[in-house]
């Protein structure tokens, strides 16, 4: 298994520019989701599915969107980015049900805006 | 909403000591809680979880971490600390159910000093 997967692992974007960053995992698992890393403050949860077709928002959704088309992956999308979305990301999934409460994280993805 | 706190930012010790990092949390139901550790420019790893039964839990690399419902705590220790310890790491609390979501405290940076 290769586990939790990102694309890119750099990413320089100019203000206003729009990307994706891709998250994969071959391990089935139904929930997924994406954090933020800011120094000093931990990692904020920005969104995540439970399931193909399905998605919330967490903690810090502004600016970012996201779908789940499969089972696999939960690509994360920066409409407009801005320099405050000037982070490392990272995605991460886990099984549903009782006692699956573990997540596995992906390397990351360290993105900045200019 | 639960929340996580790590009260110190930096802690050192040498190499041979012993080390506890706190973490606190506030969670309303019985907690889902989790050590993560993160060296420079890698992932998360998972340390250790605590779901229920036993309130010490052992973990990979020879930490351990007990569970203090009175004191609403679950501090990581180990007995020596080598020199490859030196990270960051994360608290987490989890809720309960398929949407579960974690939320991190803002972590504690080891220093290991030789």
């Amino acid at each position: 298994n290769a586990g939790v997967t990102q694309t890119p692992k750099f990413q320089v974007l100019k203000t206003g520019q729009s990307m994706t960053l891709q998250c994969a995992q071959d391990m089935n698992h139904e929930y997924m989701s994406w954090y933020r890393q800011d120094p000093g403050m931990g990692l904020r949860l920005i969104h995540y599915s439970v399931g193909a077709g399905i998605t919330d928002q967490g903690e810090v959704p502004n600016g970012y969107n996201v779908s789940r088309s499969t089972t696999e992956d939960f690509p994360l999308r920066l409409l407009s980015a801005a320099p405050s979305q000037t982070s490392v990301y990272f995605c991460a999934s886990r099984k549903t049900g009782t006692g699956s409460y573990e997540q596995y994280f992906g390397p990351g993805t360290r993105l900045t805006v200019t | 909403a639960q929340s996580v706190t790590q009260p110190d930012i930096h802690i050192t010790v040498s190499e041979g000591a012993s080390l506890e990092l706190r973490c606190n949390y506030s969670y309303g139901a019985t907690p889902y809680l989790f050590w993560y550790v993160q060296s420079p420019g890698q992932g998360l790893q998972l340390l250790l979880k605590y779901f229920s039964g036993d309130t010490l839990v052992q973990g990979i690399k020879g930490f351990e971490a007990e569970f203090k419902r009175s004191q609403s705590s679950f501090n990581l220790r180990k007995p020596s600390v080598h020199w490859s310890d030196a990270a960051e790491y994360f608290c987490a609390v989890g809720t309960t159910g398929t949407a579960s979501k974690l939320t991190f405290g803002t972590g504690t940076r080891l220093q290991v000093t030789l």
